[in-house]
């Protein structure tokens, strides 16, 4: 069975760094993009970025370029979206997701989700 | 950047009855076009994909139709769980989803 497995709900500060995971199994973890999507009270979905834990290649929304970083490490295997510096504006809900079929290039749709993980960024 | 437009905002529709959610690209994106339901307090769940093609163990009466920039989400009969927000996800380059149809009970 596949399975995406995120990380606990998070409360943060304005300026802290933060690092949450996705975990995966029941599939071959090096064979199929993870995206993250962000999910923010009141609005609608937004696709961050996608990564491919085959080669390590990363994808990212304009609107996320150099906000967000995301990463992997085969090992565990986990994927990691991280923040150097919040800000209360990233306080959301957080997915990742696994590719569903056919895939190029990091475009993807998305099948299998993880449960979501709640960032809080308050002073 | 290829944006999704989609209409209504929202649907006000009684359980039994037909839901047209539609989803209009700002340039084709040939049939690389997802659908996904999403409910409060749960992930989103992928419905249609290749515009056309129901996900697995997906009712069959969800169906998705269109191709290039016109794209359709059909309930055929709405079931009390099918009352959530819709939305489209293009993916033909540069991911992205649409802003969202929430069904509503009328």
């Amino acid at each position: 069975e596949v399975r995406l497995v995120q990380s606990g709900a998070e409360v943060k500060k304005p300026g802290e760094f933060l690092k949450i995971s996705c975990k995966g199994s029941g599939y071959s973890f090096t064979d199929y993009w993870i995206a993250w999507v962000r999910h923010m009270p009141g609005k609608g979905l937004e696709w961050m970025g996608i990564f491919y834990p085959g080669d390590s290649s990363a994808k990212y929304s304009p609107s996320f370029q150099g906000q967000v970083t995301i990463s992997a490490d085969r090992s565990t295997p986990t994927v990691y979206l991280q923040w150097r510096s919040l800000k209360a504006s990233d306080t959301a809900m957080y997915y990742c997701a696994r590719q569903y079929g056919y895939c190029s290039g990091g475009n993807c749709s998305l099948n299998y989700w993880g449960q979501g993980t709640q960032v809080t960024v308050s002073s | 950047e290829i944006v999704l437009t989609q209409a209504p905002g929202t649907l006000s529709l009684s359980p039994g009855e037909r839901a047209t959610l539609s989803c209009r690209a700002s340039r084709s994106v040939s049939n690389f076009l997802a659908w996904y339901q999403h409910k409060v307090g749960q992930a989103p769940r992928l419905l249609i994909y290749g515009a056309s093609s129901r996900a697995i163990g997906i009712p069959d009466r969800f169906s998705g139709s269109g191709s290039g920039t016109d794209f359709t989400l059909t309930i055929s009969r709405l079931e009390p769980e099918d009352f959530a927000v819709y939305y489209c996800q293009q993916y033909g380059s540069s991911p992205r989803f649409g802003g969202g149809t929430k069904v509503e009970i009328k």
